[in-house]
């Protein structure tokens, strides 16, 4: 049974600094890793999605990397604004359903 | 374009009560899936349709709940018998295709007093 974990829980960082956040999934055998954010009170915004065959993403100040035989995944967040506050999860895709880590909640302290 | 809409926003229903709650795909997009969020935890899978028919309903937690989609398009999850442990934001997601990036609505918070 495919588990999805991320590491830390939460985070607290002040503006400016680089961050990386931790994702990790037991079954490697997945489609594609997707990482989203979830502001308080609203919905899931789509990230990155990274393919099983690539090994990162980019998109502006985010990069997503994949290792998919070491079942890990990173997001790392450049030049963090207080805008990038937000609970991130990463989801992996595989089976037809996506498969939620808890997320990792995120504070940017201006 | 439009993004994936849900109806409605909020639901507040007495237990024992069966609610819908729809779910409006972005047009053209072939997969729709439902997921619910449970104060306090994770995100959990309930139902996947491709077009019409729903290959895997291996996440719906009981026969109360049940869900159906008409035209490729719209789905409707219903749920008979609401009890309080049912109480969760339901979302909904489309993507183009099964594989693809999921767009997910604003959810429909589900209140069972």
């Amino acid at each position: 049974k495919q588990e999805v974990t991320q590491i830390p829980a939460a985070l607290s960082v002040p503006e400016g600094e680089n961050l990386v956040l931790n994702c990790s999934f037991t079954d490697s055998a997945i489609y594609n890793l997707q990482w989203f954010r979830q502001d308080p009170g609203k919905g899931l915004t789509s990230l990155l999605l990274i393919q099983s065959s690539q090994r990162e993403q980019t998109s502006g100040r985010l990069n997503a990397s994949l290792d998919k035989s070491s079942g890990r995944s990173t997001l790392y967040i450049a030049a963090s604004q207080p805008g990038d506050s937000a609970t991130y999860l990463c989801a992996v895709f595989g089976n037809y359903q996506l498969i939620w880590g808890a997320g990792t909640k995120l504070i940017i302290k201006p | 374009g439009a993004g994936v809409s849900q109806s409605p926003s909020n639901k507040v229903t007495e237990k024992g009560k069966d609610v819908e709650l729809r779910c409006d795909p972005i047009s053209g997009h072939t997969a729709l899936y439902w997921y619910r969020q449970s104060l306090g935890q994770g995100l959990e899978f309930l139902i996947y349709f491709q077009g019409n028919s729903a290959p895997d309903k291996s996440g719906l937690p009981s026969d109360r709940f049940s869900a159906e989609r008409t035209g490729g398009s719209v789905s409707t999850l219903t749920i008979q018998r609401t009890q309080q442990e049912d109480s969760a934001v339901y979302l909904c997601a489309s993507s183009l295709g099964a594989a693809d990036t999921q767009y997910f609505g604003p959810g429909t918070r589900l209140t069972v007093l």
